[in-house]
């Protein structure tokens, strides 16, 4: 069964960074295309960055330049380097094996 | 970028309704058309791929339908537990937007 735990999340302030983790079990995150997809407080579905199983990399036009997807084969984890934060960015963030699986998500908060 | 517009924004029902979501597209998708279901607190968790394809798990009172542009989501009975709210996604093309979600109460 796959599971995906997201941790790193917290508040920072803004102009900070972040690094957010995924570790996955039960599949293997380098045979799979992986997601990231963000929710602001009381609002919907945001579509963040995916990480192709061939290497590809691609992102939102909101996080473009700031946000880095990448993943660790030997660690079987997924990670999203955050930079340059601001309250916009302040949001519930959720790993996905897309589409099939997602994590139980890690909170951001942007905030002086 | 593909807009994906959903109706009704919210919807109140009643055990045992036919319940329809629609989910349009700015412009032909194809099928490349998911469903999610996120239920209070918790993450959203994939009900229907490829337009019609119900996900691990989920029950067959759900089904899916359409394409191109018109897309809809069927709860065929409503029962309690399908307090949630309801999004469509398409992956035609990047970046993979979501509608705007549909809140789905009981009467």
């Amino acid at each position: 069964e796959a599971q995906l735990v997201e941790s790193g999340g917290g508040l920072v302030q803004p102009g900070g960074s972040l690094r957010l983790s995924c570790a996955a079990s039960g599949f293997i995150v380098s045979s799979n295309y992986m997601s990231w997809v963000r929710q602001a407080p009381g609002k919907g579905l945001e579509w963040v960055s995916i990480l192709y199983s061939g290497g590809g990399a691609y992102y939102a036009d909101s996080v473009k330049g700031r946000f880095t997807i990448s993943r660790d084969n030997s660690k079987n984890t997924l990670y999203l380097q955050m930079n340059s934060l601001s309250a916009e960015d302040t949001a519930v963030y959720y790993c996905a094996r897309t589409p099939w699986d997602w994590g139980q998500g890690t909170l951001v908060t942007v905030s002086s | 970028d593909i807009q994906m517009t959903q109706s009704p924004s919210s919807l109140s029902a009643s055990v045992g309704d036919r319940v329809t979501i629609t989910c349009q597209a700015s412009q032909d998708i194809s099928n490349h058309l998911n469903w999610y279901q996120q239920k209070p607190g918790k993450a959203p968790k994939l009900l229907i791929y490829d337009v019609f394809n119900l996900g691990m798990g989920v029950p067959s009172r759900f089904s899916g339908s359409g394409s191109r542009t018109d897309f809809t989501l069927t709860i065929s009975s409503l029962q309690p537990e399908d307090i949630a709210t309801y999004y469509c996604q398409q992956y035609d093309d990047l970046p993979y937007t979501f509608g705007q979600g549909t809140r789905l109460e009981i009467k």
